[in-house]
Formats: structure tokens, C-alpha cells, sequence
């Protein structure tokens, strides 16, 4: 069966750290991936996502980036966190359509 | 692009069957409609999917109008268990590829 991680679960950073979170699909070949951010009591927004490896299209410019380096690992990046960048971090993928499917259980970034 | 319309929240019993509208008046043609139910800290979890007419599975309907303009998710004899944030996602055509664009989503609590 197909299983998505991501980690860490939760997060502090200083403003101006550098930030690396991981996502990994596993049961799956070329999977869809996608990067989502949810602010407290909000819906979710959509970053970043690909079709294959190399391929990031990017829908909110910001100080975040996302590579994806195998085929089932997608990591969101960023030099330098602002405070605007807390939030609940989701990694989702799907198989056939362009609809997430599956979301992992998200990274809680707190910027102090 | 699409945007979707949900009511913020809603309130229900135990035991009663609830039924969450969703607009989106700029779905695209070949689009599906997807549900998802989110708990807190946790990632959306996919609830059910249509294109038209009628669906159901073990745990919701889905009723979508010929229009496809509106799709009603149907849970019925809802549990305590099941407050939650429940969202509906269509896409919309743009630049070639689809855009998938969460609305705020619809808060259900239950009451006992």
C-alpha cells in the first residue's frame, strides 16, 4: 500500500534560519506532488507542485522553494525564514489525476 | 480562477444527517469534485469524489446538479466523531494546466 511522510512533525525556527522539510511517497511510481501551507484557522494554500522529477511549478512566489530530487521526495526549502512563514505544512501526492489525494500528517513550523 | 463557496460553519446532533453545499461556478469541464475532511493537526483526508449526477460510498454522498455549478456532500447520521473541517476542491483551466484552489472549508461540530 501506498504511504506518505513527512517529518518533522513539528517545528521552531528563528527568523532568518534556514529551513528544509522532507516529504517521502512509498507503494508508488511518478507520483504527483504537492506542497501546501495551512495558516492557523485557514484554508489550504497551494506552494508548490510536480509532475516528476525536476519539474516544480511554483504558485505563490515567496522566499520558499521546493526541489525534487528522486522520484518520491519532495523538500520544501528556504535561506531565510520570515515570521509570515509559520504555518502548517502540508506534503500531499496523487497517481492519475491532478487532484491531491493523499496528504501526510504535516509539519507545524512555529517562527519565533 | 475557480474559487469555491462553503458555509464557514455548521452545527448538528448526533444522529442527524448533515448536507454541506459547495458553489463553484467556474468549474472546469472534465473537472472532478472532490471532498476531504480535515481534523485538527492532521492532513485532509479524501472523503469522496464525483463528476456527476450521484455518488456514494461507506461514508458520504455526493450529489452534483446537471449545472455542476454546486455539489452537495451528504453525511449521514453523523457521530461526534465526525466534527471536523470538511473543504471541497475543484480545478479550473489555466495556462494549460489544471489549478486546484481549496476554499476555507465548512466547520462541523456535532453536538451530543
Amino acid at each position: 500500500s501506498q504511504t506518505i511522510h513527512q517529518w518533522p512533525a513539528t517545528l521552531v525556527q528563528p527568523v532568518g534560519s534556514p529551513l528544509s522539510l522532507e516529504c517521502t511517497v512509498e507503494g508508488t511510481s511518478n507520483p504527483n506532488l504537492y506542497w501546501y501551507r495551512q495558516a492557523a484557522g485557514r484554508g489550504l494554500q497551494l506552494l508548490f507542485y510536480s509532475v516528476g522529477i525536476g519539474q516544480i511549478s511554483s504558485e505563490v512566489p515567496q522566499n520558499l522553494s521546493a526541489s525534487r530530487p528522486q522520484d518520491r521526495q519532495f523538500i520544501l526549502s528556504s535561506k531565510k525564514l520570515l515570521l509570515s512563514d509559520s504555518g502548517f505544512y502540508l506534503c500531499a501526492w496523487s497517481a492519475d489525476t491532478d487532484q491531491p489525494q493523499h496528504f501526510g500528517d504535516g509539519t507545524r513550523l512555529s517562527i519565533l | 480562477l475557480a474559487k469555491t463557496t462553503q458555509p464557514i460553519s455548521m452545527d448538528s446532533y448526533e444522529g442527524q444527517e448533515v448536507n454541506i453545499t459547495c458553489s463553484h461556478n467556474n468549474i472546469a469541464t472534465n473537472d472532478y469534485i472532490t471532498w476531504y475532511q480535515q481534523f485538527p493537526s492532521q492532513g485532509p483526508r479524501f472523503i469522496i469524489q464525483g463528476y456527476k449526477t450521484k455518488v456514494t460510498n461507506e461514508v458520504a454522498s455526493l450529489f452534483i446538479p446537471a449545472d455542476r455549478k454546486s455539489s452537495t456532500l451528504s453525511l449521514p447520521r453523523v457521530s461526534l466523531s465526525d466534527t471536523a473541517v470538511y473543504y471541497c476542491l475543484v480545478g479550473t483551466e489555466g495556462s494549460g494546466t489544471y489549478k486546484y484552489i481549496f476554499g476555507t472549508g465548512t466547520r462541523l461540530k456535532v453536538l451530543a
